[in-house]
């Protein structure tokens, strides 16, 4: 049974960093195909996708914000951990990571951590 | 880089059929046979409904049904029912290998 949940702070100051981790089981992220991913959503808007890792160390960014994020896989933890820079406020949001089992979809989620900006 | 478009709103009755449309680009719906539609009720987590424009992931009802027409796909709901009250929201695969979603759709069972 695949499972996957994210833990990091419930609120940053805005220009600060965050830093979450996404600890999962039921799957490997060395298994050829494989891929974990963050996606967030503001309070009542709608999905957006920020990053993905795979199982060959490959990394993909939304463009959008990719001079701001981060992602690294701990193969041996079964840990994903996203960065992103600079935090600003309208980017308070549930941050959700994701199983990507093969192309281009998610198939697992986590329940999803609630990050505030504000100071 | 902006969103896929989706009507914000739908609305059918139990037992009709429903279709939201998400229409995007050559870059991504119209390039690639990866769109995936995803429901998600109101706090809780989303759920995959369909991949790769039309494949239903196991335990999913054969009541939803995906397709892509040029740059825009489709997701169809027949018989609607009561817990189908949700937003939907597509995804698809662009040419900057990243992922785009839609704006999200509220079906509102009448």
């Amino acid at each position: 049974q695949i499972t996957l949940k994210e833990s990091g702070p419930a609120v940053v100051k805005p220009t600060q960093t965050l830093t979450l981790t996404c600890t999962f089981s039921g799957f490997s992220l060395s298994t050829s195909g494989v891929g974990v991913a963050w996606i967030r959503q503001p309070p009542g808007k709608a999905l957006e996708w920020l990053a993905i890792i795979y199982w060959n160390e490959d990394r993909r960014y939304s463009p959008s914000l990719k001079s701001r994020l981060t992602i690294t896989k701990d193969t041996s933890k079964n840990q994903v951990v996203l960065t992103m820079t600079n935090m600003d406020p309208v980017e308070t949001a549930t941050y959700y990571c994701a199983h990507r089992p093969a192309p281009y979809h998610f198939d697992f989620w986590s329940q999803g951590t609630l990050v505030t900006v504000s100071s | 880089q902006s969103a896929l478009t989706q009507p914000a709103s739908v609305s059918g009755s139990p037992g009709q059929s429903i279709t939201i449309s998400c229409t995007g680009t050559s870059s991504d719906i119209g390039g690639y046979n990866y769109v995936s539609w995803y429901q998600q009720h109101p706090h809780r987590v989303p759920r995959l409904l369909i991949y790769g424009v039309n494949n239903r992931p196991s335990g999913v009802s054969n009541r939803f049904s995906g397709s892509k027409s040029g740059n825009t796909a489709s997701l169809t709901i027949s018989g609607l029912q009561a817990e189908d009250e949700a937003d939907y929201y597509c995804s698809s695969y662009t040419s900057s290998s990243s992922l785009i979603f839609g704006g999200g759709t509220y079906l509102t069972v009448l």
